[in-house]
């Protein structure tokens, strides 16, 4: 049982590039969310999918896409990284909005 | 708030005592509390939750206590080993337009001095 597994671990990217972010989980949870991390700013919510087929903005969602591509996958999109979308990247996923979260290893992205 | 990061609270104990962490939370609203541990170069860790109809609950070496009258989060951790050193920080989630909205604390770190 591997539980909510990101990949990459790590990025380097230069300004204007862009990529996407993987997420799955095998827990058969409805909920997913992708949140950053920054030294400072503590854990800012992206987007989120309560359930599969819906998704909805966070806290921080300015140059970020998301696709719920099914229940277990929640892809995360960068189309023009900018050098303040360095930080780290997690996936969380849960049962219900109403339950505690699992979360991924993260991915360490860095903006140049 | 903050969470991870070069300004978090810092709370120093020595091995085999006891620690107590504590969070104040925003919302009277909130019926549902979880504590989480993040080591370095990891994710959060989901470690112990209580709901708003209980004032305390116990786990494995640790307890959380509620106290709604103050908006109050503590989680205490018995004979604290090194492998406890890492950034603790508590969510509230509450109910929000068109679902639930989770709150994280700002976290502290704790130092396990062996």
């Amino acid at each position: 049982n591997a539980g909510v597994t990101q990949t990459p671990k790590f990025q380097v990217l230069k300004t204007g590039q862009s990529m996407t972010l993987q997420c799955a989980q095998d827990m058969n949870h409805n909920s997913m969310y992708w949140y950053r991390q920054d030294p400072g700013m503590g854990l800012r919510l992206i987007y989120y999918s309560a359930s599969e087929g819906t998704t909805d903005k966070g806290e921080v969602p300015n140059g970020y896409n998301v696709s719920r591509l099914n229940k277990r996958e929640f892809s995360l999109r960068l189309e023009s990284a900018a050098p303040s979308q360095t930080s780290v990247y997690f996936c969380a996923s849960s049962v219900t909005p109403n339950y505690g979260y699992t979360f991924g290893s993260g991915t360490r992205l860095t903006v140049v | 708030g903050e969470s991870v990061g070069l300004h978090l609270p810092t709370l120093s104990v020595q091995e085999g005592d006891n620690s107590i962490i504590n969070c104040a939370y925003s919302n009277s609203a909130s019926d549902y509390f979880i504590w989480y541990k993040q080591e370095s170069g990891k994710g959060p860790q989901f470690i112990i939750d209580i709901r708003s109809n209980m004032d305390k609950r116990q786990g494995q070496r640790v307890t959380v206590l509620l106290n709604k009258t103050v908006k109050h989060l503590s989680l205490q951790i018995a004979a604290t080993q090194p492998g406890d050193s890492a950034v603790y920080f508590c969510a509230e989630i509450y109910p929000n337009t068109g679902g639930f909205k989770t709150i994280f604390g700002a976290g502290t770190r704790l130092f396990v001095k062996a």
